[in-house]
């Protein structure tokens, strides 16, 4: 049974330049959120996708955009890259529907803006 | 939005010691989890109690939904136990928008 799969699990980025980070879902899930950790503190919910929509956004900025593709699978896109967009990013899946079931996390993509 | 407390913030034990950490929230909430997240930053599952008790092996955890907290007890603690331990939770107003603590610290020491 194949967990939340994340990539790249490393990337550096320089201000102003744009980056894609990509997840797949846990086997039978169809919702998908995303989640910014910066250090030394608890994941920040970014957005949560379903049915190749966005159904809920956290406080982010439109620089922070996302994706959903047929097979569950999402992107994260970041415009415009600011020093303080460097944290670890992480991608979580869980059964859709009415969204209160077990949320299951991947191991994230920790990028640096130089 | 809900606000959500975690304690202590940093923990450090003796291997084979007993430890309790706790969660606060603000609101009522219909999901919460526990997670572990290890060196490498990935969020282990550990327990999903929105109310009532669970045990695993050497952890257990309660919520009492009403008083709006959660406890997450780690026995006889092993070096493999060090890490950040977190709580989140979910509202039914805002399904799908899990709010994290800042996390517990805890290192245990052989």
């Amino acid at each position: 049974d194949a967990g939340v799969t994340q990539s790249p699990t490393h990337l550096i980025k320089t201000r102003g330049q744009q980056v894609t980070l990509r997840c797949s879902p846990k086997s039978g899930h169809d919702t998908v959120s995303w989640y910014q950790q910066a250090l030394g503190q608890g994941p920040q919910f970014i957005f949560q996708y379903y049915e190749e929509e966005e159904r809920q956004r956290g406080n982010f900025p439109d620089r922070f955009s996302g994706h959903q593709f047929p097979n569950y699978s999402s992107e994260l896109n970041v415009n415009a890259l600011l020093l303080g967009d460097s944290a670890l990013y992480l991608c979580a899946s869980r059964s859709g529907g009415d969204w209160t079931g077990e949320l299951f996390f991947g191991e994230g993509s920790r990028l640096t803006v130089l | 939005g809900i606000q959500v407390e975690q304690s202590p913030p940093d923990l450090i034990l003796q291997e084979g010691a007993n430890s309790t950490l706790r969660c606060n929230f603000s609101d009522s909430v219909n999901n919460l989890q526990w997670f572990h997240q290890n060196p490498w930053g990935q969020l282990i599952n550990l327990f999903y109690i929105p109310s009532g008790t669970k045990q695993n092996g050497r952890l257990s955890a309660t919520t009492v939904a009403t008083e709006r907290y959660s406890l997450l007890y780690i026995s006889s603690s092993q070096t493999t136990d060090s890490g950040v331990y977190f709580c989140a939770v979910e509202r039914y107003t805002n399904a799908g928008k899990s709010t994290f603590g800042d996390g517990t610290t805890l290192t245990v020491k052989p």
